[in-house]
């Protein structure tokens, strides 16, 4: 299967909005809710940021938030910070008893 | 607390195999996927499988089945991954973590390991 689809790299300045798209199919994204996106920074294991498309773990800051249509998903995280700067990967659920889908992740720089 | 922890770095020469232990605590192991995940450098996040701690099940990505094994002890509450006939290619950082439950593998990583960094070189 193929890797879900995101831009390599997505920048803004301190305080804007900046969004994030994750690009599936009608066999992943498209079909099912659960859609995951993990903020990594260097040297450090990722960490789960958004859940089911939309949802935040306990201790995310709600300038995080998620959502999907059709086919793509997408992260959004306004009033950007200087510590916002990182990897974001989006994974997404396929089908039972498979593996699901990492994307290929987002570089993102906070100008 | 719910907390992976994983075994130390790794040097291997190729056509060898390596064993990776996640030892976690903090919940019921029995009742949560594990996952592993690696890492080369630079690069992005790979699936490579997952194991049901209950029933020993497993699933491994098309790139590693013949060359992947993921077991598990319930009675230390540990999950093993080891990988064979290892190449220059393998050296990543390999990660365990662990999904939300067992009803579906949702592929929810909520919790993660340090991660345990395999070079692979002659």
């Amino acid at each position: 299967q193929s890797a879900l689809t995101q831009p390599a790299s997505v920048s803004g300045s301190l305080g804007q909005s900046i969004t994030i798209s994750c690009t599936g199919t009608t066999s992943d994204i498209g079909n099912y809710d659960y859609v995951s996106w993990y903020q990594q920074h260097p040297g450090k294991a990722p960490k789960l940021m958004i859940y089911d498309v939309s949802d935040r773990p306990s201790g995310v800051s709600n300038r995080f938030s998620g959502s999907k249509s059709a086919n793509t998903a997408s992260l959004t995280i306004s009033g950007l910070q200087a510590e916002d700067e990182a990897d974001y990967y989006c994974s997404s659920y396929t089908r039972r008893d498979t593996l699901p889908l990492f994307g290929g992740g987002t570089k993102v720089t906070v100008l | 607390q719910v907390q992976l922890v994983q075994s130390g770095a790794e040097v291997k020469k190729p056509g060898a195999s390596v064993k990776v232990s996640c030892k976690t605590s903090g919940y019921t192991f029995t009742d949560y996927y594990i996952h592993w995940v690696r890492q080369a450098p630079g690069q992005g996040l790979e699936w490579m499988g997952w194991i049901n701690p209950k029933s020993g099940g497993t699933n491994s990505a098309q790139n590693f089945q013949g060359r992947v094994t993921m077991t598990r002890d319930t009675s230390i509450s540990t999950a093993y991954m080891e990988l064979s006939r290892l190449r220059s290619d393998d050296t990543a950082l390999y990660y365990c973590a662990r999904d939300r439950g067992l009803v579906l593998v949702y592929g929810t990583l909520g919790y993660w390991g340090q991660g345990t960094l395999l070079t692979v070189s002659s």
